[in-house]
């Protein structure tokens, strides 16, 4: 059963950098029929896919045009997690982060349990 | 890239079938077998019931059903049950620079 465990801070000062970590288990990074997504959900603007990073004989990432060149997911092969990081935020970034999986089929079968993380001085 | 447009709420009785459309452009939802569905309780994370359209994970019920019609997807619940009350969001893909966009989101609300 694979499991995905969040973890990082739930209050960043705008303009700052957010960073978040979601821990794998039963399934691997490196897998290479999966796919290790973020998306955040918000009042104003619903659920919001954020990006992904992926293993098919070498390593990709895809990101929301939203957050194009203010994010950055990079792969721990090492510790079988990945991580988030949104530089730059403002009040308007403040969400419930999730981290999931996609497991294939383009669809995420497995989420972590959310972050709420509030941008604010 | 705009979201995908669901009715707000939908409402029914135990026992009733209710459906919910998901509607989109031809950029995703009509370009795409690969429509989603996702089932979210009050403070907890969405939860996949339905892939590729139609195709239901181990451990969904066959009470949930996907079907998609040029632009428009849509999900059909048969025999509401209470627990069925939660917020469903429907998911497609949109090509390689959009990758996935999400619908508004809809309430059902079971009487």
């Amino acid at each position: 059963q694979v499991q995905l465990q969040q973890s990082g801070p739930g209050l960043v000062k705008p303009s700052q950098t957010l960073s978040l970590t979601c821990a794998i288990s039963g399934d691997s990074v490196s897998s290479n029929t999966a796919a290790w997504n973020w998306i955040r959900q918000s009042p104003s603007r619903g659920l919001e896919w954020l990006g992904r990073t992926y293993y098919r004989s070498t390593w990709s990432n895809d990101y929301a045009v939203s957050v194009r060149g203010r994010m950055t997911i990079n792969p721990d092969t090492s510790k079988n997690q990945f991580s988030l990081q949104l530089n730059s935020v403002t009040p308007e970034d403040t969400a419930v982060y999730y981290c999931a999986r996609d497991w294939g089929y383009e669809s995420f079968d497995t989420w972590g349990q959310g972050t709420m993380v509030t941008v604010s001085s | 890239q705009s979201a995908l447009t669901q009715p707000a709420s939908v409402s029914g009785s135990p026992g009733q079938s209710i459906t919910i459309s998901c509607t989109g452009t031809s950029s995703d939802v009509g370009s795409y077998n690969l429509v989603s569905w996702y089932q979210q309780h009050p403070g907890k994370a969405p939860k996949l019931m339905i892939f590729d359209g139609s195709k239901r994970p181990s451990g969904v019920s066959a009470r949930f059903s996907g079907s998609k019609s040029g632009n428009t997807a849509s999900l059909t619940i048969s025999g509401l049950q209470a627990e069925d009350e939660a917020d469903y969001y429907c998911c497609s893909y949109a090509g390689s620079n959009t990758f996935e966009v999400f619908g508004t989101g809809t309430k059902v609300t079971v009487l």
